[in-house]
């Protein structure tokens, strides 16, 4: 079954809004990777966490892994146009070989 | 340094017809992976491909299948194409095995349509 489960599927914000995505795993991971992508584009790497409760910003992202290495959460703080796109989370559980890619959280940002 | 190249970028088949795809990683790269991305099921890894050997297998049937060449550069390849599997195909490359904490780095993906 699906091992990453990510929600919400969709966020239409409005600009400036703030914005998370949660990614939830059944099992613990060894690392979870964020990708964005554009309308039309391909996902693009943002970042690895591979720490228990790592946290990471990269200006208005702020990425966070949780204690037990089961969840994560990206929040975007003021979202703008720029941010539009979709988010999937990646998490490499222990004992498996691969990535599990989450469904991704379509985001939209009304101007 | 050169992106993920995949060709061709678009694909119409018809159902029974078989299509190989390829995948150029970037140089220096030796791990190739596959994965394919539709509305409904989102993205799903197909195989994983490191020094020309399947390292990683998703939970697709025998028909899709791949290979890797010496110099990283791989190719797909569907046969007896359903009309479920138009996807956008993607690959991936990164230096070394992608579980080994390595960022991927994906192509721009070909966009397979089956009639």
């Amino acid at each position: 079954g699906q091992q990453v489960m990510q929600i919400p599927q969709y966020q239409h914000v409005q600009e400036g809004e703030d914005f998370t995505t949660y990614c939830n795993s059944s099992t613990t991971l060894s690392n979870i990777q964020w990708y964005k992508q554009r309308p039309g584009g391909h996902p693009v790497f943002l970042i690895q966490l591979v720490k228990s409760g790592e946290v990471k910003k990269q200006k208005r992202l702020t990425f966070q892994f949780g204690e037990a290495k089961k969840n994560s959460s990206l929040h975007i703080t003021a979202t703008q146009t720029t941010d539009v796109g979709t988010y999937f989370c990646a998490g490499n559980p222990y004992n498996f070989n691969k990535f599990y890619f989450g469904s991704g959280t379509k985001l939209n940002v009304k101007p | 340094k050169a992106g993920v190249t995949q060709t061709p970028r678009y694909l119409i088949k018809t159902r029974g017809q078989q299509v190989t795809l390829s995948c150029s990683p970037i140089s220096g790269h030796r791990s190739v992976s596959w994965y394919q991305q539709t509305p409904g099921q989102g993205l799903q890894f197909l195989f994983e491909y490191f020094s020309e050997t399947q390292r990683n297998k998703g939970n697709f049937p025998g028909r899709f299948s791949g290979r890797q060449f010496s110099n990283s550069r791989s190719e797909m390849n569907v046969s007896t194409l359903e009309l479920g599997d138009s996807a956008l195909y993607l690959c991936a490359s990164s230096l070394t095995l992608a579980r080994s904490f390595n960022e991927q780095y994906f192509g721009p993906g070909t966009r397979l349509t089956v009639t």
